[in-house]
This record gives C-alpha cells, structure tokens and sequence, in this order.
C-alpha cells in the first residue's frame, strides 16, 4: 500500500528557511485522483493546514503562511516538497504530509479527506 | 475561511460508554467534513469521509452524520483504543481547516 515519509533537518536557524520532502511508495503520484498536502501541529497543539500540491504542479496554500510557502512536485521521484522562508520560532511544529482523496463528478472536483499520512517529522527552530 | 469549532474540548468517560463530538463550521460546508483520531506521537488517522462515510478499515462503532454546518462523530461503545484525540476537518474550500479537537480521557 502507499506510504508517505518525510524527511529534513530537525533544526533550523531563525530567518532560515526550512525544508522538506516527502517520498511517496508504493504507488504512483501521478496515479488517481489526489492532491499532496502539508499539514503541522505545535506540540500540544492542535492541526494547522499549509497546503497542497497536485500532480500536476498547480497549488493551494494558507493564506497565513502564503508569503512564505512554496510547495512542489517532483513526479520522476515520486516526492512532493515544502519550502518555508524566514522561519521564527513560532513555526517550531510536527510537520506531516499527507495523500488527500479527490473524485471528479462530471466537471466537479470533490474533496474528500486524507487518507495516507507519513510518520511525521520535528523541526525546531532555534540558534 | 471556514472556522470549525469543536465540542466538548475534552471529556472523560469510561470503556463501553457512547461518546458524542460536536463540530461546527462557521458556514455551510455541504457534506464536506472529515474525523481523524490522533494517538499522542502519532500521525492522525481518517475516521469518517464526506461526513458519514467509513473509512475502509476503521471499526463500525465509528460514525458520522450532519450536514451543512453542524457534524457528529459518534463512538457507540468505547474501546481502550479509542483514548485518543479527535478532530474534525472540511475540506469545502481552501484554506482546508481543521476543529481545535477532542480529547477522549478515562475516567
């Protein structure tokens, strides 16, 4: 089955940019109807969605983080990525990315919820 | 964006007890709602899709129902593994939001 893994640096430096991937396995993500997301979480805290990413590129980000957020595909790696800039602490968080299900009815695209997650992966930032 | 607010923000309950969670979104969101549980450390894990749709794998004493703007994720008997947070999500229109969660604890 499909399983997702994020990888990165643990430890970023303030007004650095944070970077990480998430490999996709066992399947193709070019296949099927879903779109790649990011999501994180503060510890203790509650899910805060970054964005997402389809096969073919095109984006949807949080307006809260959008200046700051690139999210990307690379298809002949079977791998989605995130790019944060001018991190602060307060983006200290579990970052996690995810496979959200889509289904096309006629010319509408419905969303449905994420199914595949990856393990999850700690970024602290701190000098 | 949509804000989704979740009730209660925690309960304690005990093994076999049926347990409601409330969500609310602060404006119609259709069928659009999802329900994760959350295990500390864990990634999350999808419940309910489209409101009342089980996901394949996941015990039938899971439910869901509502529409437009007010949701409930229902447990009909309790299990251990069931101690867990749990969130609800709408997926209707970006930015995707999730509820601040419920946290399930023994009583």
């Amino acid at each position: 089955q499909v399983q997702l893994l994020e990888s990165g640096p643990g430890l970023v430096m303030p007004s650095q940019s944070l970077s990480l991937t998430c490999t996709v396995s066992g399947g193709s993500i070019r296949r099927g109807n879903y779109y790649w997301n990011w999501i994180r979480q503060p510890a203790g805290k509650g899910l805060e969605w970054i964005g997402r990413v389809y096969s073919s590129g095109n984006t949807n980000y949080n307006p809260s983080l959008k200046s700051r957020v690139t999210i990307s595909v690379d298809t002949s790696k079977n791998q989605f990525s995130l790019r944060l800039s001018s991190v602060t602490a307060a983006d200290t968080a579990a970052y996690f990315c995810a496979r959200g299900v889509g289904s096309i009815l006629g010319t509408v695209y419905h969303y449905y919820g994420m199914d595949v997650w990856g393990q999850g992966t700690t970024v602290t930032v701190s000098s | 964006d949509i804000q989704m607010t979740q009730s209660p923000t925690s309960l304690s309950t005990s093994v076999g007890d049926r347990v409601t969670i409330t969500c609310r979104a602060s404006q119609s969101i259709s069928i659009y709602l999802n329900w994760y549980q959350q295990i500390p450390g864990k990634a999350p894990k999808l419940l309910i899709y489209a409101a009342s749709n089980l996901q394949r794998g996941v015990p039938s004493r899971f439910s869901g129902s509502g529409s437009g703007t007010e949701f409930t994720l229902t447990i009909s008997s309790l299990q251990p593994e069931d101690f867990a947070s749990y969130y609800c999500q709408q997926t209707y229109s970006t930015p995707l939001s999730f509820g601040g969660g419920t946290k399930v604890e023994i009583k």
